[in-house]
């Protein structure tokens, strides 16, 4: 099994739809998790944090679940803007590893 | 201006060349990192430095050689590479590696390497 594992997508939505990504990792011991947005072309950069009473910020919210070993990204009334590839990161080891990113296309 | 700076931004080289990619950061923290990122595939960690010193080497191939001066600069030497070594090589850094990070890491824009 992967450390960290994502659905590469893409996810092509309307704007102002809902959409959630899940990802999964295979450390039970970890302790932090955090989705990162790289837009195309350029690096990733820290989208937010995710707490085990899970995190809400504007339009996003992140949630853990640590007996199935997921976390989910929730965007809400999505924008255009919104359209990136959201990298989920899971401490392992006091290492970060990265999945392989979800594809998220907004259309208007 | 970016907190974390890389140079040069593209490469391309030959199997036999020698270059170096560069890296500095004007954010004040401890850790410095270089990352691998190919298509379609994860972000690789090669390497971590925490005040200067070498603490990670993810089994990285000994034609990448790395070479961190202070807590600012951070080099990827390269040499011999192979076809497959193209990819996007991305530094960052963070105040502090290891449990006491926070878990932000600041990334440089990356040099694309294309090896031909």
């Amino acid at each position: 099994r992967k450390e960290v594992e994502q659905d590469p997508g893409p996810f092509n939505v309307p704007e102002g739809a809902t959409v959630a990504f899940n990802c999964t990792y295979s450390n039970s011991a970890s302790q932090s998790f955090f989705w990162y947005r790289q837009d195309c072309r350029k690096e990733p950069k820290l989208l937010m944090s995710v707490y085990s009473s899970g995190n809400e910020d504007g339009r996003f919210t992140a949630q853990l679940n640590r007996a199935s070993q997921y976390i989910s990204l929730l965007i809400r009334d999505s924008k255009l803007s919104d359209s990136a590839t959201y990298l989920c990161s899971v401490e392992y080891g006091n290492k970060l590893v990265f999945g392989a990113g979800t594809i998220l296309r907004v259309k208007s | 201006e970016t907190g974390v700076t890389q140079t040069p931004r593209h490469l391309v080289m030959g199997m036999t060349n020698k270059k170096s990619l560069k890296c500095e950061q004007h954010l004040g923290h401890n850790a410095m990192y270089w990352y691998k990122q190919s298509a379609k595939k994860p972000l690789e960690l090669m390497f971590v430095y925490n005040f200067k010193e070498q603490t990670e080497n993810n089994s990285v191939p000994s034609r990448f050689s790395p070479e961190c001066p202070n807590s600012s600069h951070l080099f990827l030497h390269l040499h011999t590479l192979q076809p497959e070594d193209s990819a996007l090589y991305l530094c960052a850094s963070s105040r502090n590696s290891g449990l006491a990070n926070t878990g932000e890491l600041f990334f440089g824009e990356g040099s694309r390497l294309t090896v031909l």
